[in-house]
């Protein structure tokens, strides 16, 4: 197993250009999630999804989109490049099970607003 | 008030010392409990789940305070390789957000 790989490792954007990180995970993961590490603040949460179809908003999530058509997928959409979006997006994913499994990450994409 | 919340540090410790961190949760719906390691530039990984009754795992324990509400991770005899970033995370026992604390900064020194 892969596990959550994320692309891209690193990116640099303009202000205003938009794009799209990738997330999968290939372990039937129906909780999925993005997360922002910034210094000082930690991780935080921007969208998250329960399965297929079904996304929510977490603590910070203006200026970004997200969807859901599959099990395996959950991009992160910038719909507008902000210097404060500068950050480390980390995705994860966990088995929606209420208990007591982890959340394993990817490996994160740093991303730079110029 | 943070859901989690974690000192910072950071904490510098000499090889073979023993060191604590503790995490504050703010939540008493919370119902499991993690801690997390992070290494420079890299993702978080798993260290250990805490259960009610504590665990071991090695150099490793865990504790859980349900009463005072916090969890706290006991490192003895440090090793060089223990430096790291040490988070801490709660899960509520409805749905499935993960709360993360802001994590501790380890380095050990030789």
């Amino acid at each position: 197993n892969a596990g959550v790989t994320q692309t891209p490792k690193f990116q640099v954007l303009k202000t205003g250009q938009s794009m799209t990180l990738q997330c999968a995970q290939d372990m039937n993961h129906e909780y999925m999630s993005w997360y922002r590490q910034d210094p000082g603040m930690g991780l935080r949460l921007i969208h998250y999804s329960v399965g297929a179809g079904i996304t929510d908003q977490g603590e910070v999530p203006n200026g970004y989109n997200v969807s859901r058509s599959t099990t395996e997928d959950f991009p992160l959409r910038l719909l507008s490049a902000a210097p404060s979006q500068t950050s480390v997006y980390f995705c994860a994913s966990s088995p929606f099970d209420g208990g007591r499994n982890e959340q394993f990450f990817g490996p994160g994409t740093r991303l730079t607003v110029l | 008030r943070k859901e989690v919340e974690q000192d910072p540090g950071p904490f510098n410790v000499p090889e073979g010392a023993t060191v604590a961190f503790n995490c504050t949760y703010s939540n008493s719906a919370s119902q499991s409990f993690f801690w997390y390691r992070q290494d420079c530039r890299k993702e978080p990984k798993l260290l250990m789940s805490v259960y009610s009754s504590g665990n071991e795992d090695g150099r490793f324990t865990a504790q859980l305070n349900r009463a005072s509400q916090y969890i706290s991770l006991l490192i003895r005899d440090s090793k060089l390789s223990d430096s790291a970033t040490y988070l801490c995370a709660v899960k509520r026992n409805t749905g499935n957000q993960f709360y993360f604390g802001t994590g501790t900064s380890l380095t050990v020194i030789p």
